[in-house]
């Protein structure tokens, strides 16, 4: 029962270039969504979030898309370095104002920055 | 930058045996977490922890499962009578607010190999 989804497990992009990874869930319950970066041999770190009462979040180079009729959202990164080279992951949280709750994590998606 | 601590890095233990994952998290952090990752597979939740007692645990999180926060900084999970399914990469997390706006901060991870 996967509850957010992320369809591309690898993206390829060049450098200097948009990044454009996509996540879907299916629980309408969820209020909270976040995006994760992961290296190799660390820990997942937190990038950016947002609630379902916004519909954009930005931050330096990276911005969140929430559409919530389609149940989906979207991680921009503009311009992209040979740094953001990692795996991405969606999550998603039904408690609106409790951290206590897990979050549902996305399969993962693999970003590759070519020079 | 403070950190999440996690040790062993690596633990390998024969199936049927008990492990103790340790971390210490963020020191002003008061919610805390565990969650795992099966090679090629999403981060699942499996455990989290607030003011001494769990707050909310997944299915994975059966009674071979415990954690623990013995003495005010560290925060252990404790698996009894390991099974090869196991065998994962296991983070700990912590956070300082309630709200997973702020996301949380995770450890680089230990993995547990079940032989």
């Amino acid at each position: 029962d996967q509850q957010v989804k992320q369809n591309s497990p690898s993206l390829s992009v060049q450098e200097g270039r948009i990044s454009i990874l996509n996540c879907d869930y299916t629980n309408s319950m969820f209020d909270y969504f976040l995006w994760y970066k992961k290296y190799p041999a660390e820990g997942p770190t937190f990038l950016i979030s947002i609630s379902s009462i916004k519909d954009k979040n930005e931050d330096g180079r990276f911005t969140v898309f929430l559409n919530k009729s389609a149940k989906h959202l979207s991680l921009h990164i503009v311009p992209s370095q040979p740094g953001d080279s990692a795996v991405y992951f969606c999550a998603a949280s039904g408690n609106p104002g409790g951290g206590a709750d897990g979050l549902t994590f996305g399969k993962g998606t693999h970003l590759i920055i070519q020079p | 930058e403070p950190e999440v601590t996690q040790t062993p890095s690596h633990q390998v233990t024969q199936m049927g045996q008990e492990v103790i994952l340790r971390c210490v998290p963020i020191s002003n952090h008061l919610y805390f977490y565990w969650y795992r990752q099966i090679l090629g597979q999403k981060v699942e939740f499996l455990v989290s922890f607030y003011n001494n007692e769990i707050s909310e645990k997944s299915e994975i999180f059966d009674d071979r499962f415990s954690v623990e926060r013995p003495d005010g900084s560290n925060f252990t999970l404790k698996i009894r009578s390991t099974k090869l399914e196991d065998s994962a990469m296991y983070f700990c997390a912590s956070s300082e607010w309630v709200s997973t706006n702020y996301g949380y901060t995770f450890g680089s991870g230990t993995r547990l190999t079940v032989v």
